[in-house]
């Protein structure tokens, strides 16, 4: 069955300083695979997707995500964090033929000043 | 452009009441849209899914129903509210791959 895992519940980082994300994935073709983002009591906003091609894919407010097939993994980066970024990133993979996606449980970023 | 409206923001409703949330969909014609349920540390759980009007296919068997009286109208309903069912409820909508979400209703079931 596919799925995705977060293994990083909480992270905190310092305002400055670069940060990745983990997501691993489960799937047994080509996944799409999506990040995004929520503030607190709000919806999620995308910050990038991944379907096809290129690799190394670019969001919005510089973050970017690297699809590497022989680990699994869709991992979320940003080289130097912004304290407007601490808010909680989900990892999505679209189920196979479908437009229903299974989410990872999120992992929450907190910024020091 | 496309907007998504969910409302209300906030609900605090008694065991055994009924609910109804609504959703709606401005900017697009026939898009899927979806009902999640979000819990403290459990990421998000898809309850709805509806391709077109009257389509509604239900994800997990529950004490919630949903409806798709219109195109871009999307309501979520329970006719008994359980304590289980507070939670933070999301309505997306997609045309192909890449989801909108709406800003959420947090629902309290005391």
């Amino acid at each position: 069955a596919q799925s995705v895992t977060q293994p990083d519940i909480h992270i905190t980082v310092s305002e400055g300083a670069s940060l990745e994300l983990r997501c691993n994935y489960s799937y047994g073709a080509t996944p799409y695979l999506f990040w995004y983002v929520q503030s607190p009591g709000q919806g999620l906003q995308l910050l990038l997707k991944y379907f096809s091609g290129d690799t190394l894919v670019q969001g919005i407010k510089g973050f970017e995500a690297e699809f590497k097939r022989s680990q699994s993994s869709f991992n979320l980066r940003k080289p130097s964090v912004h304290w407007s970024d601490a808010a909680e990133y989900f990892c999505a993979v679209a189920r196979s033929g479908t437009y229903k996606y299974i989410f990872g449980t999120g992992t929450r970023l907190k910024v020091l000043a | 452009s496309q907007t998504i409206h969910q409302w209300p923001a906030t609900l605090v409703q008694p065991v055994g009441s009924p609910l109804s949330l609504e959703c709606t969909v401005e900017g697009t014609s026939n898009p899927n849209l979806y009902w999640y349920r979000q819990a403290a540390g459990r990421g998000l759980q898809l309850l709805f899914y509806s391709v077109g009007i009257g389509q509604i296919s239900s994800e997990v068997p529950q004490n919630l129903s949903a409806s798709r009286p219109q195109d871009r109208q999307f309501i979520l309903s329970s006719k008994k509210l359980l304590l289980s069912d507070s939670g933070f409820y999301l309505c997306a909508w997609s045309v192909l791959y890449g989801y909108t979400f709406g800003s959420g209703t947090r629902l309290t079931v005391v």
